[in-house]
């Protein structure tokens, strides 16, 4: 079985400071790790992914995120927070095995952006 | 290009009743998954669709049922509806068995009364 935390249910950050929010997995299997956002009464969209490869990714928007297998951590950063932020992230993982690729989520962290 | 739309957007229902909630993929995407998101908490895998196959199942009772058809749209259906159902239904879309990479719709709230 294969679970996500996300550490903190609520971050908030000034404009222009550093985001990071932490994600760490639990899997069995080599994971498959990505980053999605939710705006207020949207669907969800991917940011980044990681499969295989290299470890730091880049994704949308400036955001980054580095798969550590040794921590078994998958924290998403940003050097300068936007007002645009403020959202909902949340991390998922999945793994190649069963054919399905059935994410499972965190609980999400809320991101505010303090002007 | 368009993307993947949910109907409806809203609705009511009361206990005991039974809803069919309705997704069409993304162009040229032939898998469909399913999630519910409760207020407050991440998305939960339902199931998937693959080429008309249900391809992967979450941990949910037999009351919640789905379909793909031909053109790879999808109904979601929930029999003897609980106050718990009550959720964000999420239909996302993916151009195949792929990489877990899902391209989602805007959701459809029910709310069971």
């Amino acid at each position: 079985a294969q679970s996500v935390t996300q550490l903190g249910s609520h971050v908030s950050v000034s404009e222009g400071a550093l985001v990071l929010l932490r994600c760490n997995y639990s899997s069995s299997v080599p994971p498959y790790l990505f980053w999605y956002v939710q705006y207020p009464n949207q669907g969800l969209q991917l940011l980044l992914k990681y499969t295989t490869g290299a470890t730091l990714v880049k994704g949308i928007n400036g955001f980054e995120a580095e798969f550590k297998k040794s921590e078994t951590s998958f924290h998403l950063t940003k050097p300068s927070a936007h007002m645009s932020d403020a959202a909902e992230y949340f991390c998922a993982v999945t793994s190649s095995g069963a054919g399905s690729y059935q994410l499972t989520f965190g609980k999400g962290t809320k991101l505010s952006v303090i002007p | 290009e368009t993307g993947v739309t949910q109907s409806p957007t809203h609705l009511i229902k009361t206990r005991g009743q039974q809803v069919t909630l309705r997704c069409s993929s993304q162009s040229g995407h032939n898998t469909v998954s399913w999630y519910q998101q409760a207020l407050g908490q991440g998305p939960q895998f339902i199931f998937q669709y693959y080429r008309e196959e249900e391809n992967g199942r979450g941990n949910f009772p037999p009351r919640f049922s789905g379909l793909q058809f031909p053109n790879y749209s999808s109904e979601l259906n929930v029999n003897a509806l609980e106050l718990d159902d009550s959720a964000l239904y999420l239909c996302a879309s993916s151009p195949d068995l792929g990489t877990g990479e899902l391209f989602f719709g805007e959701g459809s709230r029910l709310t069971v009364l």
